[in-house]
């Protein structure tokens, strides 16, 4: 039974417009959750993450918000661009012990 | 440059020839760990290790081994291969205060 879930496969945003990639997790004793970038033939790279004990961090054009309440949470870019295009993967973990890791959504941004 | 690196980073075999992926990271990591990637499924975890000479299983461990002997080296062994372990596979290292975890490029494997 997946613990942390990525419920949409793909998203098309266009070039300038706002891109929101959610996330959703079943064990409320996570307490660190990140973001992590993939492009075709590389392996994945850290984006950003949150402590349970926030609800938002931003870097520069991307945003994540935690809701615990609704275990949630989702990755903000604005302004999205063309260099954005790749699969976004939301990952979770209890005490920096295992991480769990959704199936991810692969985002398109059109020129 | 740190670094995670896995090798081979292609390789096609046959089901029942054993094969090994290496992994070696230069940032003196404690945690060491090894992903599968399949379509739909995201990464799974299939084994980890807390340092040397502590492994863990995963959530799909089956056909596998792993050894930590050093520090800087987690392989990763299949020891029959069948075709449903084609995959793309990842390892992965962070400190033991780690707060991310860093990725090789990937090995992909085909088991024919």
């Amino acid at each position: 039974d997946q613990q942390v879930k990525q419920n949409s496969p793909s998203l098309s945003v266009q070039e300038g417009r706002i891109s929101i990639l959610n996330c959703d997790y079943t064990n409320s004793m996570f307490d660190y959750f990140l973001w992590y970038k993939k492009y075709p033939a590389e392996g994945p790279t850290f984006l950003i993450s949150i402590s349970s004990i926030k609800d938002k961090n931003e870097d520069g054009r991307f945003t994540v918000f935690l809701n615990k309440s609704a275990k949630h949470l989702s990755l903000h870019i604005v302004p999205s661009q063309p260099g954005d295009s790749a699969v976004y993967f939301c990952a979770a973990s209890y005490n920096f012990n295992k991480f769990y890791f959704g199936s991810g959504t692969k985002l398109n941004v059109k020129p | 440059e740190a670094q995670v690196t896995q090798n081979p980073r292609y390789l096609i075999t046959v089901t029942g020839k054993k094969l090994t992926v290496t992994c070696s990271q230069n940032m003196n990591h404690e945690y060491m760990s090894w992903y599968r990637q399949d379509p739909g499924l995201g990464l799974r975890q299939i084994y980890y290790s807390m340092n040397v000479e502590v492994t863990d299983k995963g959530d799909v461990p089956e056909g596998y081994k792993v050894s930590r002997k050093e520090k800087r080296n987690f392989p990763l062994i299949l020891e029959s291969p069948s075709p449903n372990q084609t995959s793309l596979y990842f390892c992965a290292s962070s400190p033991r205060t780690g707060n991310t975890i860093y990725f090789g490029e990937g090995s992909w494997l085909t088991v024919v």
